[in-house]
């Protein structure tokens, strides 16, 4: 069974600085996917950034991008300038289609954001 | 695009009544859709992989008995909590994959808080 592991169940960031949340997963699958979702206080669940496992080179949405290791099993978040509305719960997943398309959650970081 | 929209957002009952959720895809069609639960300050737990037109995959530990899941058409998903009692109060999250392409992500709706008294 896959398994998907966040190491930092809480985090801070002074605004406009930036931050990497860690994450590491267990899986014998070759072909898979690697999401970064944010969960605000509302409880909404938006993903922010998406990586293929046979894509080498590591996705970007704006601020937000990844450092994926894919020998290493990690798959990092870096956020760049960050911002107040950045504060939220951040969940690693996993998913693959051998898994029915069915995510796996780590157990999520708390980030807060300084002013 | 890939609006999920899921009913009620809070609901409060009396312990022994059984309560449905719905869960709709809005602008697209979902084969699968997906049930999750989540306690405070914790993670998502799956709960259920729901097909349309069969039955529910459930996950270990979920009693089918207890949580029902309907998945009738491509864009309607319900979750009926039966005989609810106070330790089933949490927060449950329905998610849909647009068509049945599993090189698509899951899109969430907004959840729904469940309290019983």
């Amino acid at each position: 069974a896959q398994t998907v592991t966040q190491s930092q169940p809480e985090m801070s960031v002074q605004e406009a600085e930036t931050v990497t949340l860690s994450c590491t997963y267990d899986t014998s699958e070759s072909d898979y996917y690697l999401f970064w979702y944010k969960q605000p206080p509302s409880r909404q669940m938006i993903l922010v950034i998406r990586q293929e496992a046979y894509k080498q080179q590591n996705a970007t949405e704006n601020r937000f991008s990844v450092n994926f290791q894919k020998a290493a099993k990690s798959f990092s978040l870096k956020i760049s300038d960050s911002q107040l509305g950045d504060a939220a719960m951040y969940f690693c997943a996993y998913s693959s289609k051998d898994a029915g398309n069915m995510l796996t959650f780590g157990g999520g970081t708390r980030l807060m954001v300084k002013p | 695009g890939a609006v999920v929209s899921q009913h009620p957002s809070w609901v409060i009952c009396k312990s022994g009544t059984s309560v449905k959720i719905e869960c709709r895809s809005l602008d697209f069609q979902a084969t699968t859709m997906f049930w999750y639960r989540q306690f405070p300050k914790q993670s998502l737990m799956l709960m259920a992989t729901s097909n349309e037109g069969s039955k529910a995959t459930y996950e270990q530990g979920v009693e089918k008995d207890k949580f029902l899941i309907n998945h009738a058409s491509l864009t309607l998903s319900t979750l009926t909590v039966t005989s609810a009692h106070p330790e089933d109060s949490s927060f449950y999250i329905c998610s849909a994959i647009r068509g049945g392409n599993s090189n698509q992500p899951q899109h969430f709706g907004d959840g729904t808080r469940l309290s019983i008294l």
